[in-house]
């Protein structure tokens, strides 16, 4: 089946910069998109979404792009702070379905 | 206001013994759904509910059962513990309509020897 996917496992950043997280996904029927922060030892927590009718999305801090002709999906934070060190998710719903299909995720460490 | 409320949150269970994950949420959300997350594979769906009385498989449901008898709990029972099903679960909640981001719990690590 078709499955959500990330391109790089972990992510290291100073802090201040901007971070960029990837994630493709390959199933065109998707219709809704969702980025995850997990910390450890804790569950996942939204961060911010997107529509497929949508290519942009900004909320604090965080801006979400989706490219659907290359099914690419980016979570950018700016000026990244220790507080960011986390697991990222993305997420992807299917138009004809309920529920959600989590990628792998990436790690996301900040250096002070 | 609680959120999703998970019990226990950690767990040893022996091969073959029996026990059931508490899920409980006040936000009155229609769906919940049960995640194991196991290093490198990310989220994945055992069951989920989109309402009372109303139960469905997900992607990995065997040897695993559900209920919901009212709109807060859902809890989730391991019928035969065995190895493979040790792991981390998350129970989350969200609306049905709108908008599709889940609450989660802050999990029960499982561990069967």
């Amino acid at each position: 089946g078709e499955n959500v996917g990330l391109h790089l496992p972990t992510l290291s950043v100073q802090e201040g910069d901007n971070s960029i997280i990837n994630c493709a996904y390959s199933n065109s029927a998707s219709d809704y998109f969702i980025w995850y922060k997990q910390e450890s030892g804790k569950g996942p927590q939204f961060i911010i979404d997107i529509r497929s009718n949508m290519d942009k999305r900004q909320g604090q801090r965080v801006t979400v792009l989706l490219n659907k002709t290359v099914k690419h999906l980016s979570l950018q934070i700016a000026a990244t702070q220790p507080g960011d060190s986390a697991v990222y998710f993305c997420a992807e719903k299917l138009a004809d379905n309920n529920d959600m299909r989590f990628g792998a995720g990436t790690r996301l460490t900040v250096k002070p | 206001n609680a959120g999703v409320t998970q019990t226990p949150k950690f767990q040893v269970l022996k091969t073959g013994q029996s026990m059931t994950l508490q899920c409980a949420q006040d936000m009155n959300h229609e769906y919940m759904s049960w995640y194991r997350q196991d290093p490198g594979m990310g989220l994945r769906l055992i069951h989920y509910s989109v309402g009372a009385g109303i139960t469905d498989q997900g992607e990995v449901p065997n040897g695993y059962n559900v209920s919901r008898s009212t709109t807060e709990d859902f809890p989730l029972r391991l019928l035969s513990a065995a190895p493979s099903q040790t792991s981390v679960y998350f129970c989350a909640s969200r609306r049905d309509q709108g908008r599709y981001g889940y609450t989660f719990g802050s999990g029960t690590r499982l561990t069967v020897v």
